[in-house]
């Protein structure tokens, strides 16, 4: 089975901070990919990021960037000079496309709320 | 771009009633999901299809069903509503896997 854990559950930080979501995955197979939704209040899922397991390079995009290490198992999400538009619900998300039952099936986190303040 | 357009973004009904959740895509995507969001359990799958008239029951498929008889088409049922199946519902369709989902804006339904 596959598990994705986003322990922070939220966070609150003063715009212009740096803010960092962490996420920690769960599998058993070796042919996955890792995404960063982002849902803001209006409640629709934008997708932000995916990345394959074979490629650890990190992102960057824009104030955006993604830390993917498949030695902690994680894919940290960092926002630099955060606004307040970024204020969201944001989701870690897994999918196995190598076969077996759980192919195909899109695993999420349980979100981090993030609020940021003027 | 594709769109996944969820029929009610609110809804009331009463405990015992049948329900439908309507979901439609326009980019001919063969998968279809339907997940409930719950606060601090993220997203879970009830149900997925990955063809017409096709269905697998995902994580918590208790108390659903679902219908796909058309391709763009994909419908939750719950036939008979509970208290504790108040939720918002997510819709979502994929082409391929890897590409993530593409979702619907969601239908908050409440079951009094």
């Amino acid at each position: 089975a596959q598990k994705v854990t986003q322990a922070q559950t939220e966070i609150s930080v003063v715009e212009k901070e740096d803010v960092t979501l962490d996420c920690v995955y769960e599998t058993r197979d070796t042919t996955y990919y890792l995404f960063w939704y982002k849902q803001p209040p209006s409640g629709e899922l934008v997708f932000l990021i995916r990345r394959n397991s074979f490629d650890e390079q990190n992102e960057i995009s824009g104030r955006y960037s993604w830390n993917f290490q498949k030695s902690t198992s994680s894919f940290n999400f960092t926002i630099t000079a955060s606004q307040v538009v970024d204020s969201a619900v944001y989701f870690c998300a897994l999918i196995h496309i190598g076969g077996g039952t759980s192919y195909g099936k899109l695993t999420f986190g349980q979100g981090t709320i993030l609020t940021v303040h003027p | 771009d594709v769109k996944v357009t969820q029929s009610s973004r609110y809804l009331v009904k009463r405990t015992g009633e049948k329900v439908f959740l309507e979901c439609v895509q326009d980019m001919d995507h063969e998968n279809m999901f339907w997940y409930r969001q719950d606060p601090g359990l993220g997203l879970r799958l009830i149900y997925f299809s990955y063809d017409v008239k096709m269905k697998e029951k995902g994580d918590i498929p208790e108390g659903y069903s679902v219908s796909r008889e058309k391709k763009e088409r994909f419908s939750l049922i719950l036939e008979s509503a509970s208290t504790n199946q108040t939720s918002m519902y997510l819709c979502a369709s994929s082409l391929p896997l890897m590409n993530g989902y593409t979702f619907g804006s969601g239908t908050r339904l409440t079951v009094v």
